[in-house]
C-alpha cells in the first residue's frame, strides 16, 4: 500500500510569513494526525481528525494554526503568521482508527524560520 | 493522567550485544503500548506493539518488548544489536479510557562497531 505523503520536504521562510503543509493519508484510514517535533523531542499532538470533524486540537495554537480536513480524505496545515519557535518538522500521520492500530508516518516537513 | 516516560537520552551498545530501551507508563485504563524508530530525516516507523495476552511481543528487525504490568514498564529489547540498529526510539501508549495518543521524549541508540 502506499505510505502517508507529505508535501513540502523542506521549507523555510522569515518570520512573520505563512506556511502550508499538505498531507495525504493511507487509503481508507479514517484517522488523521499533525505532530509537530522539536529537535531533540519527541512529537507533540497538534491536531487529531477523525474522518472530516476534529477529535482534539487541545494543544493546537489557534490564534496561528489552522487545519482542515475537506472529504475526510487529505489535509492541510497552515501557521499564520509564523514565529521563530515554529521551527520543527511536522509530521503527518493516519491509522484505520482502532485503538490498537499503529500510526502510518509520512517522513514530515522541515520548517525554518528565520 | 496518562503519561510515557523514557528515562535514557542516550544508549551505547557494542555490536553483537543484547539491547535493552527503557519505557515506563502511567494510564488510567487498560495500556496499548507501542514503540516505533525513527531514521534520519525520516518519519516514525511502527515497530510492535502489545494489546493484552503474552508478555514478550517479538515486532520487526528482530526486535522484541517486555510488558510489566506490576512495574508499569514496556522495554524495547534486542539479543544481538546491529550498527545498523542505530537511531532515535520512541515508546508510545493509548490510554483504553482515552482516545490520546501520548509519545515519549525518545532514546538515541548508539551501536558502536
Amino acid at each position: 500500500e502506499a505510505g502517508v505523503a507529505q508535501s513540502p520536504r523542506y521549507k523555510i521562510i522569515e518570520k512573520r510569513q505563512s506556511v502550508a503543509f499538505w498531507c495525504n493519508p493511507i487509503s481508507g484510514h479514517a484517522t488523521l494526525y499533525w505532530y509537530q517535533q522539536i529537535l531533540g523531542q519527541g512529537p507533540k499532538l497538534l491536531i487529531q481528525f477523525q474522518n472530516n470533524g476534529v477529535v482534539d486540537d487541545s494543544q493546537l495554537p489557534k490564534d496561528r494554526f489552522s487545519a482542515e480536513r475537506l472529504k475526510g480524505v487529505d489535509s492541510t496545515l497552515k501557521i499564520q503568521p509564523a514565529k521563530l519557535e515554529d521551527s520543527a518538522v511536522y509530521l503527518c500521520a493516519s491509522s484505520s482508527g482502532g485503538y490498537n492500530s499503529p500510526l502510518h508516518f509520512g517522513n514530515g516537513t522541515r520548517l525554518t524560520v528565520t | 493522567a496518562q503519561s510515557v516516560a523514557q528515562p535514557e537520552d542516550q544508549v551505547n551498545v557494542a555490536e553483537g550485544n543484547p539491547l535493552t530501551v527503557k519505557c515506563t507508563y502511567s494510564v488510567s485504563g487498560n495500556p496499548y503500548l507501542f514503540w516505533y524508530v525513527q531514521y534520519p530525516n525520516r518519519g516514525l516507523q511502527f515497530l510492535l506493539k502489545y494489546i493484552t495476552g503474552d508478555n514478550l511481543v517479538k515486532g520487526s528487525y528482530g526486535f522484541e518488548a517486555e510488558f510489566n504490568k506490576s512495574q508499569t514498564s514496556f522495554h524495547l529489547k534486542k539479543p544481538s544489536a546491529l550498527v545498523s540498529d542505530s537511531a532515535l526510539y520512541f515508546c508510545a501508549v493509548r490510554d483504553s479510557a482515552s482516545y490520546k495518543y501520548i509519545f515519549g521524549t525518545g532514546t538515541r541508540l548508539k551501536v558502536l562497531a
